[in-house]
């Protein structure tokens, strides 16, 4: 079975700082990984995915994502964050190989204050 | 495109009510879920659909029951609600596989007192 773990709980960040949000991944086999965004009182929705190709992954509204299947990770980035980005950050993975189901970390809450 | 819509928004009911949650979309997607929320947990899969009359348990199925009569319609059962199940509960579908990119409603936050 695979894991996530997003090693911070909270993020706190001034507007216009850089700010990186740490997901590591546990699993037997190679993985699909994903990080979805939470706006407050909202569902969820895709920031960026993995599947193949290139380990750095450019998504929505800035962020990017690099994978690094050496130290499990996917990391998400922005150069410069806005108060608008104050939102939960979910990071999420799959088995690619065999049937399985998308497993969510417990979420980064970034807080942007200006 | 209305998306993913979940009925009710807010629901309060008492220990051992009955109820149900009704989600819809209108992007003729195959695989329909159900997640629930809770603070400090993430996202953790009670149901799931991968089409028209099928469904399948997650990760935490107890207590709950869900059925797929429609392609568009997957309705989550509580039928005798406990406090354990105070939660925010979430509705998303996708085209096709897992991999696919995720939708999600907007939620139902249920109390059970």
């Amino acid at each position: 079975a695979q894991s996530v773990t997003q090693l911070d709980s909270q993020v706190p960040v001034f507007e216009e700082a850089p700010v990186e949000l740490r997901c590591n991944y546990s699993s037997s086999v190679s993985v699909y990984l994903f990080w979805y965004v939470q706006y407050p009182n909202q569902g969820l929705q895709l920031l960026l995915k993995y599947l193949s190709g290139s380990t750095l992954v450019k998504g929505i509204n800035g962020f990017e994502a690099e994978f690094n299947k050496s130290q499990t990770s996917f990391h998400l980035r922005k150069p410069s964050v806005h108060i608008s980005d104050t939102a939960e950050y979910f990071c999420a993975v799959i088995p690619n190989s065999g049937y399985s189901t998308l497993t969510f970390g417990k979420g980064t809450m970034l807080l942007v204050s200006p | 495109n209305a998306g993913v819509t979940q009925t009710p928004k807010f629901r309060v009911l008492k220990t051992g009510q009955s109820m149900t949650l009704l989600c819809a979309q209108d992007m003729n997607h195959e695989y329909m879920y159900w997640y629930r929320q809770d603070p400090g947990m993430g996202l953790r899969l009670i149901h799931y659909s991968v089409g028209e009359g099928t469904t399948a348990k997650g990760e935490v199925p107890d207590g709950y029951n869900v059925s797929r009569l429609k392609k568009q319609n997957f309705l989550l059962g509580l039928e005798s609600a406990a406090p354990s199940q105070t939660s925010v509960y979430f509705c998303a579908s996708s085209y096709s596989t897992w991999v696919e990119t995720q939708y999600f409603g907007p939620g139902t936050r249920l109390l059970v007192l």
